[in-house]
C-alpha cells in the first residue's frame, strides 16, 4: 500500500515551452499534496502545499505564476512548470498526506527529472 | 518546525550495524520523528517513524528517548544496498498546521565491502 506515482519519469523540453508533472497517490486519499525539487547532491526543498479543492500554498521565494499547481481530485495534483528555462532544470518529486493513518505519514513518488535544453 | 540535526556522513562495513543519530531540541508535543532513505535519482523511501520509546520493524528500529530531543536510527547488518542518503524528519500531525516536511542536510550512509 502507499504507493504514490509520478507522470512523466523524466522529461526533456525547450526553452520558453511549458511542462506539466502530474502526481498520484494509487491506493489512498490524499487531500494534501507538497512538490518538492532537488538539485544534485543537495537535499530536498519543499516548493509548495498543494490542498484538494483549494489554491495552493507557495514557500518563501518560489514563483505561484511559474509553477501552477492544481489539485482537482483526492488522488491527483499537477505541477505545471510555464515558461520553462534551463535554471529549471531539476528533478521534482511530489509526495502524499496519508492522513487516515494515525500518524499521517507522507509517501513519495519516485520522481521527474527535468531538463530545459 | 523543528530543525534537525544529523552527521553529514557516515562509513559502515557489510554486516555491521549502524546507528545514525538525529537532533530535534524544539520537538513539538504533538511531533512524530520520520525517517526517510534516498537513493541516486528516486524519491524517498518511508523506513520508519515512530512517537517515544522504540519502534521496530522488519527493517529498522528507532530509539527515542524519554526526552525526545533525539532520536537514532538503527540498520542491523547492513550490505552494499543500504548506501543512502538518510532524511531524519519531524512534523506535526495537526492537519490544520499542514504536516508539511522540511528536509535538513541527511546523512550519507556509505556501505563498503
Amino acid at each position: 500500500g502507499a504507493v504514490v506515482s509520478q507522470h512523466p519519469s523524466w522529461v526533456i523540453c525547450k526553452s520558453g515551452t511549458s511542462v506539466k508533472i502530474e502526481c498520484r497517490s494509487l491506493d489512498f486519499q490524499a487531500t494534501t499534496m507538497f512538490w518538492y525539487r532537488q538539485f544534485p547532491k543537495q537535499s530536498l526543498m519543499l516548493m509548495a502545499t498543494s490542498n484538494e479543492g483549494s489554491k495552493a500554498t507557495y514557500e518563501q521565494g518560489v514563483e505561484k505564476d511559474k509553477f501552477l499547481i492544481n489539485h482537482a481530485s483526492l488522488t491527483l495534483s499537477t505541477l505545471t512548470v510555464t515558461s520553462a528555462h534551463p535554471e529549471d532544470s531539476s528533478f521534482y518529486i511530489c509526495s502524499a498526506r496519508d492522513q487516515l493513518l494515525s500518524t499521517d505519514t507522507q509517501y513519495f513518488g519516485p520522481g521527474t527529472r527535468l531538463t530545459v535544453l | 518546525l523543528a530543525k534537525t540535526t544529523q552527521p553529514i556522513s557516515m562509513d559502515s562495513y557489510e554486516g555491521q550495524e549502524v546507528n545514525i543519530t538525529c537532533s530535534h531540541n524544539n520537538i513539538a508535543t504533538n511531533d512524530y520523528i520520520t525517517w526517510y532513505q534516498q537513493f541516486p535519482s528516486q524519491g524517498p523511501r518511508f523506513i520508519i517513524q515512530g512517537y517515544k520509546t522504540k519502534v521496530t520493524n522488519e527493517v529498522a528500529s528507532l530509539f527515542i528517548p524519554a526526552d525526545r530531543k533525539s532520536s537514532t536510527l538503527s540498520l542491523p547488518r547492513v550490505s552494499l544496498s543500504d548506501t543512502a542518503v538518510y532524511y531524519c524528519l519531524v512534523g506535526t500531525t495537526i492537519y490544520n498546521q499542514g504536516g508539511k516536511l522540511i528536509f535538513g542536510q541527511g546523512t550519507e550512509l556509505s556501505v563498503k565491502p
